[in-house]
């Protein structure tokens, strides 16, 4: 059963600093991954979209790297801005192979705080 | 596109009694999830279809949830009775069902059963 591991659990940094969000997961067979944003009382945004083919992705401040054979990706956040506090999600999802091809596992999330 | 539109948007109930949230996905969208989020379990996929069907219902706890959607553009998820730990905040998302891209979340329904 596929499992998605968040380290930390919550992240307080200054503003300006760059970070890093780790994601792992237990089994490597996987079709993409995912990071969403979800801000309090709200649903969540996804960010980035990896394919299993594909190493990374990026979108402005935002990186997302894919290392399959190990379980991990990580988000990237560059000149982190007060507006980055959220929670951030990763997810990911398997083969079209398995069955229930759209289903998406789901860690706990890393709750950033962007301090001014 | 006004998105996924989910109401109601907060329900408070006591235990015992039928709680109904309801779901309108995007249109276009062929695929409807329903999740639910929780401290202590994080999101959980309850249920999904594709075309109106489901495909996946492994994620239903039990008996007292059921799932419908009687046509493209309207889905409900109904807990008859409900308990004070199916308190959560239920998500419907939806999808155009090809499996490389993103689906979408609704703002979600914070359930309180007292």
């Amino acid at each position: 059963k596929q499992e998605v591991t968040q380290i930390p659990a919550a992240l307080s940094v200054p503003e300006g600093e760059n970070l890093v969000l780790n994601c792992s997961f237990t089994d490597s067979a996987i079709y993409n991954l995912q990071w969403f944003r979800q801000d309090p009382g709200k649903g969540l945004t996804s960010l980035l979209l990896i394919q299993s083919s594909q190493r990374e992705q990026t979108s402005g401040r935002l990186n997302a790297s894919l290392d399959k054979s190990s379980g991990r990706s990580t988000l990237y956040i560059a000149a982190s801005q007060p507006g980055d506090s959220a929670t951030y999600l990763c997810a990911v999802r398997p083969p079209l192979t398995q069955g229930g091809s759209e289903k998406l596992v789901f860690g706990k999330g890393t709750k950033l705080t962007v301090n001014p | 596109d006004a998105g996924v539109i989910q109401s109601p948007r907060h329900e408070v109930t006591e235990m015992g009694q039928e709680v109904t949230l309801r779901c309108k996905p995007i249109s276009g969208h062929n695929s409807l999830f329903w999740y639910r989020q929780t401290m202590m379990r994080g999101l959980e996929l309850l249920i999904y279809f594709n075309n109106n069907v489901p495909i996946d219902d492994s994620g239903m706890p039990e008996d007292r949830f059921s799932a419908k959607m009687p046509n493209a553009s309207f889905s409900t998820l109904k807990i008859q009775p409900s308990e004070p730990r199916d308190s959560a905040v239920y998500f419907c998302a939806s999808s155009n069902g090809r499996g490389w891209e993103t689906q979408y979340f609704g703002p979600g329904t914070r359930l309180l059963v007292l």
